[in-house]
């Protein structure tokens, strides 16, 4: 199964942008590259997935590098409400289902 | 917008009763999930559910656990003969499609299970 590496950790000030890196060294041609993410006490919350281009919504944007090795997580102006846990998870063929690894526990500072 | 919605947010149950939790999953999607999360431990995936049958499923999901769709909107986790290490939260989930084909999971706000 590919699998996916995350920080353990990270901090951002408040305001400032967010770049949460991802890699995916053994991510097949057909495995989307999904994010959630899941703030204190809550469900999982989808962020962005995409499989070979770069995504935009109104939440993140997802770069994915042109080999698909790797990936990073952008919040524009990161806000207290974004501190989470960060999960950069890969979706396989037919419906296997996704796969919790430990995230990235983001941190933002006022 | 859509959202899975659970039943009930917290739940108490005394060591070797049984359980049920319920999920509205959002109104067109066909393909439903159960996870859990421990207290502090990673968000596990438990079962999947298609068409009326299990999709996939994982080692945690045993012969105590079992899902059905009663009716043509609730999906429900049954745990029988509950055990302190059942304590836990249990996520719902819902996605319109096979997630190969870029479609994503939606989850619930959870249950929270408390085995005493």
């Amino acid at each position: 199964d590919a699998k996916t590496t995350q920080p353990n950790s990270m901090e951002s000030n408040e305001e400032e942008p967010v770049h949460l890196p991802c890699n995916h060294s053994t991510i097949s041609g057909t495995d989307y590259i999904h994010w959630y993410r899941q703030l204190p006490s809550q469900g999982p919350e989808y962020v962005i997935h995409g499989l070979t281009s770069n995504v935009n919504n109104r939440m993140a944007s997802l770069a994915i590098a042109e080999d698909r090795k790797s990936s990073t997580l952008i919040l524009h102006r990161a806000t207290l409400r974004d501190a989470a846990v960060y999960y950069c998870i890969l979706g396989y063929s037919g419906n296997t289902p996704l796969v919790f690894g430990k995230g990235t526990r983001l941190s933002v500072i006022a | 917008e859509p959202e899975v919605t659970q039943t009930p947010s917290h739940q108490v149950t005394q060591m070797g009763q049984e359980v049920i939790l319920r999920c509205v999953p959002i109104s067109n999607h066909l393909y439903f999930y159960w996870y859990r999360q421990i207290l502090g431990q990673k968000v596990e995936f438990l079962v999947s559910f298609y068409n009326n049958e299990i999709s996939e499923k994982s080692e945690i999901f045993d012969d105590q656990f079992s899902v059905e769709r009663p009716d043509g909107s609730n999906f429900t986790l049954k745990i029988r003969s509950t055990k302190l290490e059942d304590s836990a939260m249990y996520f719902c989930a819902s996605s319109r499609d096979f997630l190969s084909s870029g479609n994503t999971i939606y989850f619930g706000e959870g249950s929270w299970l408390t085995v005493v």
